[in-house]
């Protein structure tokens, strides 16, 4: 199946420092990539779809300005927190879509960049 | 827009035999697709099966089915002689594909269902 890997898996970080996070499609070119959050023991939300070449799609309530996203490559989706505080700690999940290879609009999920802001 | 609604927070079953996990979901759309995905404690989100709305015939993969009720908006999923490694949280989810007016390839997740299979 296809692989998608995220970088870093975990990260600490000091209050008001940025992170960036990387989402790679290893085997498969993904013209979009999703990008999740995910806090203790709840439900992945979507916080916006990332295509290739083009501005990302926020979701309401996300704010564009703090989580960057930059879809520069069709194997490569970055995703960055600015000035991060203790309440952007959570799990980060990104997805992506191979339109070659799947008919079934299946999304490949990467494993997942834990952060926690100091 | 589309919501996605499991009921039961947690369950769990005895190795070797079978559990119903439920799930329904609101929806206007005629066309598009169901997946039940698994989260193991690694946190790895992985496609157990999947579903579209088009087919009557329910889907099947392996150990696993679901009972797909279109009329009535519901979608569980049966697991099979239960084993350790099903332990996990399952999610339901609801996408709306490409295509058709407003089709954008979300997935809708429910809050999911933390199943613990025992010894």
């Amino acid at each position: 199946g296809a692989v998608v890997s995220q970088h870093p898996s975990w990260v600490i970080c000091k209050s008001g420092t940025s992170v960036k996070i990387e989402c790679r499609s290893l085997d498969f070119q993904a013209t979009t990539m999703f990008w999740y959050r995910q806090f203790p023991k709840q439900s992945l939300m979507l916080m916006a779809t990332s295509n290739e070449g083009s501005k990302a799609t926020y979701e309401q309530g996300v704010e564009k300005d703090k989580f960057l996203i930059n879809h520069a490559s069709l194997t490569l989706s970055t995703l960055t927190v600015t000035s991060a505080h203790p309440e952007d700690s959570s799990f980060y999940i990104c997805s992506a879509r191979d339109y070659l290879k799947s008919s079934y609009n299946e999304q490949f999920f990467g494993p997942g960049t834990r952060l926690t802001v100091l | 827009a589309q919501t996605v609604t499991q009921s039961q927070p947690e369950m769990s079953v005895q190795e070797a035999e079978t559990v119903t996990l439920s799930c329904t979901y609101d929806t206007s759309e005629n066309n598009y697709y169901l997946f039940w995905y698994k989260q193991p404690p690694s946190r790895q989100m992985i496609l157990v099966i999947r579903q579209e709305a088009y087919k009557q015939q329910n889907a099947t993969e392996n150990r696993f089915s679901v009972n797909f009720q279109k009329a009535a908006k519901s979608f569980s999923l049966k697991i099979s002689d239960s084993q350790l490694g099903d332990t996990a949280m399952y999610f339901c989810a609801f996408m709306k594909p490409r295509g058709g007016q407003g089709g954008s390839e979300k997935l809708v997740f429910g809050k999911g269902m933390k199943l613990t299979v025992n010894p």
